[in-house]
């Protein structure tokens, strides 16, 4: 089972750079979310989506896009990348509305992109 | 405002003893949760222990348990008897519903945990 599959692990860009970092997830989950890992800020919600075809924004979306056209798969896509976008990313994904009752994300193993 | 505090940037703790780690929350919707996620040095976050608003009782999982004190707005977690592969990153995280009845989850800036031999 292997449950949250990023890809790819790491990723350098150059400033203006466009790159979509891979989210799947094998366990029929409907909520799927990407976060950003600063260091001193813990994560922040990017985007996040309860179903294929919806989408909504987090705290920090700008610089970034996504879409879900199926249950599987929640790409994200950088358009044009800032040194600010070098992050650790993290998608996750829950059966039900993240952390419902007591349902818990279920991480991905991390993307670390550097922009130079 | 920050929503969720973490005020131990980090700790250490001796093998085989108990840890606390600090957690305060600010919400004001009476139906939140609180979640603690451990993320060693290898970076995959793990979940560790879920406390709902209206749960009686603290929650407990293996060693770790959640001392809720719901009118203070603390949900620190307690270690027991510390092991060496405890030494990790700890993020305490709260779930709140947005604008959209959707859940988020809010996260602190966590804790690093060192435990000594």
């Amino acid at each position: 089972n292997a449950g949250v599959t990023q890809t790819p692990k790491f990723q350098v860009l150059k400033t203006g750079q466009s790159m979509t970092l891979q989210c799947a997830q094998d366990m029929n989950h409907e909520y799927m979310s990407w976060y950003r890992q600063d260091p001193g800020m813990g994560l922040r919600l990017i985007h996040y989506s309860v179903g294929a075809g919806i989408t909504d924004q987090g705290e920090v979306p700008n610089g970034y896009n996504v879409s879900r056209s199926t249950t599987e798969d929640f790409p994200l896509r950088l358009l044009s990348a800032a040194p600010s976008q070098t992050s650790v990313y993290f998608c996750a994904s829950s059966a039900g509305l993240a952390g419902t009752g007591a349902n818990v994300l279920t991480f991905g193993a991390g993307s670390r992109l550097t922009v130079l | 405002a920050q929503k969720i505090t973490q005020t131990q940037p980090g700790m250490f703790v001796q093998e085989k003893e108990a840890v606390t780690l600090d957690c305060t929350y600010d919400t004001s919707d009476p139906s939140y949760g609180l979640f603690w996620y451990k993320q060693p040095s290898s970076g995959e976050m793990i979940f560790l222990i879920y406390q709902g608003s209206y749960d009686q009782q603290n929650a407990t999982e293996g060693r770790y348990s959640l001392n809720f004190q719901k009118a203070r707005k603390s949900a620190n977690l307690v270690i027991s008897a510390s092991q060496l592969g405890d030494s990790a990153m700890y993020f305490c995280a709260m779930r709140e519903p947005d604008r959209d009845s959707s859940y988020k989850l809010i996260f602190g800036s966590g804790t690093r945990l060192l435990v000594r031999p």
